[in-house]
């Protein structure tokens, strides 16, 4: 089954730094992997995806991901945080069958920028 | 990228009760999804709704506590019933599209269950 883990519940950076969100994956065939973010009160956010082709995708907010394929990692990164960035990050893949096409998501990562 | 509408945005209900939610979705779609996320948790999928079908049910979700309706390709509601406090959560819908691998969520729908 496919899966993606979390280590991390939370992440503590000051504005200005990098920030980085760890997530691993495990998963059979070709992996497809997501980034979300959950701000308080509100829905999910897409931030970007890895399908197929360069290993680092860009996505919106300033955010980028690298995927590595020998270490199972899909890392979310930000050269400079930001105190709006302070969110729950959600790393997710896909999961399809014959009959179904869904994600499954990580336990989740609390990211707090500090001013 | 799809727009949808979730509704009610909030609700504070009494035990023993049921409450329906609904997603609209501003295009046709093939496949929504509807998922739990409870109190500093993750997302958890309840079940997949497809046009002209019925749901598929995760493990640990039944159809008597969570019937799905998907009456067309732009709408779908999600009751929960006979509720309890444990039903405490944000319920939310999603829309999935294959052909670029774009899944998009509602606003969510946060219950309290008192």
């Amino acid at each position: 089954a496919q899966s993606v883990a979390q280590p991390e519940d939370q992440v503590n950076v000051a504005e200005g730094n990098p920030l980085t969100v760890k997530c691993t994956y495990s998963v059979s065939g070709n992996p497809y992997l997501f980034w979300y973010v959950q701000y308080p009160n509100r829905g999910l956010q897409f931030l970007l995806k890895y399908i197929t082709g360069d290993n680092l995708v860009k996505g919106s907010y300033g955010f980028e991901a690298e995927f590595n394929k020998s270490q199972t990692s899909f890392h979310l990164k930000k050269p400079s945080a930001l105190v709006s960035d302070s969110a729950l990050y959600f790393c997710a893949v896909r999961d399809w069958t014959y009959n179904t096409d869904k994600l499954i998501f990580g336990t989740g990562t609390r990211l707090q920028v500090f001013p | 990228s799809a727009v949808i509408s979730q509704k009610p945005s909030r609700d504070i209900c009494q035990r023993g009760t049921s409450l329906t939610i609904q997603c609209q979705v501003d295009s046709q779609v093939t496949m929504m999804f509807w998922y739990r996320q409870q109190p500093g948790q993750s997302l958890t999928l309840i079940a997949t709704a497809n046009q002209g079908s019925e749901a598929t049910y995760e493990s640990g979700f039944v159809i008597d506590k969570f019937p799905i309706s998907r009456p067309n390709l732009t709408f779908s509601t999600l009751t929960v019933s006979n509720m309890s406090p444990e039903d405490s959560s944000i319920y939310l819908c999603s829309v999935g599209r294959p052909s670029n691998y774009g899944y998009t969520f509602g606003s969510g729908t946060r219950l309290t269950v008192v």
